[in-house]
This record gives C-alpha cells, structure tokens and sequence, in this order.
C-alpha cells in the first residue's frame, strides 16, 4: 500500500525563524512530489512541487527531495504567523495523471 | 493559476436525502477529476476518480451506488450523496489536473461542507 507519512506536529517556531516540515513516502517510483498548504475549514492551496533530486528554490520557501532516502522536505525561511496552517505533502506515482496521495500533513504555528 | 469552483460550499440536509456537488474547471479542460473527502484532523482520503465520458473509478471500501458520479463534460463533475447519514457529514473536496498541459499539480475547489442532521 503507498504510503505518505509525516509527523502531525504541532510545530512550533518563532517569528523569524525557520520551520522544517518532513515526510517520507514508500512507493519507491514516486515521482511527483508537491506541498500544500490548508487553513482551516480550506481547501489545500499548492505551495510547492518538486520533480528531481535537490532542492527548489520560491521565494521563503525551499523544497528538497532525495529519491534515495524517499525523503522530501520543505524548509519556510522568515517564518510568519500567516505561515500557520497544516502542510500536506502529496505524492503522485506512476502512471503520471493518477490522483495525489496525501500525507497527514503537519500543523505548524508561527507566534509573534 | 487554474481555477476550480466547486458548489455548494455548504449544505446541510436531513437523514435520507441525497445531496449533489458540483465540481467545475473554469479555464481549463479536465478529462479527468478527483473527489476526495476530509474528517476532522485527518488528511485527503481519495474517494474516486472521475472520468469524461465514462464511468468513475472507485477506491476499495467506497460504496459506489452511494457516491453517484457524473462527469458529462471536460469541466464539469457532479458527486451525488444518496440517502445520506450523518457518518457521511465531512468536508468533500473535488481536484482537477490539466488536460491540456501543467507538470502534475492538482489544482482543488473551495470544498463542501456537508452536514446530516
């Protein structure tokens, strides 16, 4: 069974600082790599995709994966209490055009 | 970004009655669309994958004579709840991907709120 895993939280950081969410996926020809973020009572809205090796660069955010570990990461740089939200990490498998598995996600807060 | 509207936001209805969501791709074609239902805390649990023109593909334990789906158009996609009850009360998310190009993302509608009294 393909699984999405990551640690629920809630993770907490300061203002400013910067928040490391994980998550690890099992279907090792995985391919597609994205992170969304939901506020409650909201429908997930596309942070990030990754696709290859290394990180990825958009503005605050920075999303790394390693297809070896089976590990993608996503990194918020300046932290801001809107950052607060849960961070769902979805995987798409092969054959591409097949629906997003979704991880738990991780709840992240963000104090001033 | 691709837009996705997705009606009714909310509704609630009684114990026995069938509720239908509409889930609409507004700049883009969708061959294919995605139903995903949410619990409280828990993640996006796919419930099935709506196909154009043919029938729709159901995750295993996902009762398909009640979770009626209809995809008549490239951009439209219609989840009917029949004779819901209040196990079925959770927040209903369609997605949609596409057709005509993008790199994979799903792009997701605002989401139903249904809640069975």
């Amino acid at each position: 069974q393909k699984e999405v895993e990551q640690n629920s939280g809630p993770l907490s950081v300061p203002e400013g600082a910067i928040a490391s969410l994980n998550c690890t996926y099992s279907d090792r020809v995985s391919q597609s790599f994205f992170w969304y973020r939901q506020y409650s009572g909201k429908s997930p809205e596309l942070i990030m995709s990754i696709y290859s090796n290394g990180d990825k660069e958009d503005g605050r955010f920075t999303a790394q994966l390693n297809k070896a570990s089976q590990y993608v990461s996503l990194l918020i740089r300046d932290s801001q209490p809107s950052d607060s939200a849960t961070y769902l990490c979805a995987v798409m498998t092969v054959p591409a055009g097949t629906a997003l598995i979704f991880g738990k996600g991780t709840t992240l807060s963000v104090s001033s | 970004g691709a837009v996705v509207s997705q009606h009714p936001s909310r509704v609630i209805c009684k114990s026995g009655t069938s509720v239908k969501i509409e889930c609409r791709s507004l700049d883009f074609q969708a061959t294919t669309m995605f139903w995903y239902r949410q619990f409280p805390k828990q993640s996006l649990m796919l419930m099935a994958t709506s196909n154009e023109g043919s029938k729709a593909t159901y995750e295993q334990g996902v009762e398909k004579d009640k979770f009626l789906i209809n995809h008549a158009s490239l951009t439209l996609s219609t989840l009917t709840v029949t004779s819901a009850h209040p196990e079925d009360s959770s927040f209903y998310i369609c997605s949609a991907r596409n057709a005509g190009g993008g790199t994979g993302e799903l792009f997701f509608g605002e989401g139903s709120r249904l809640t069975v009294l």
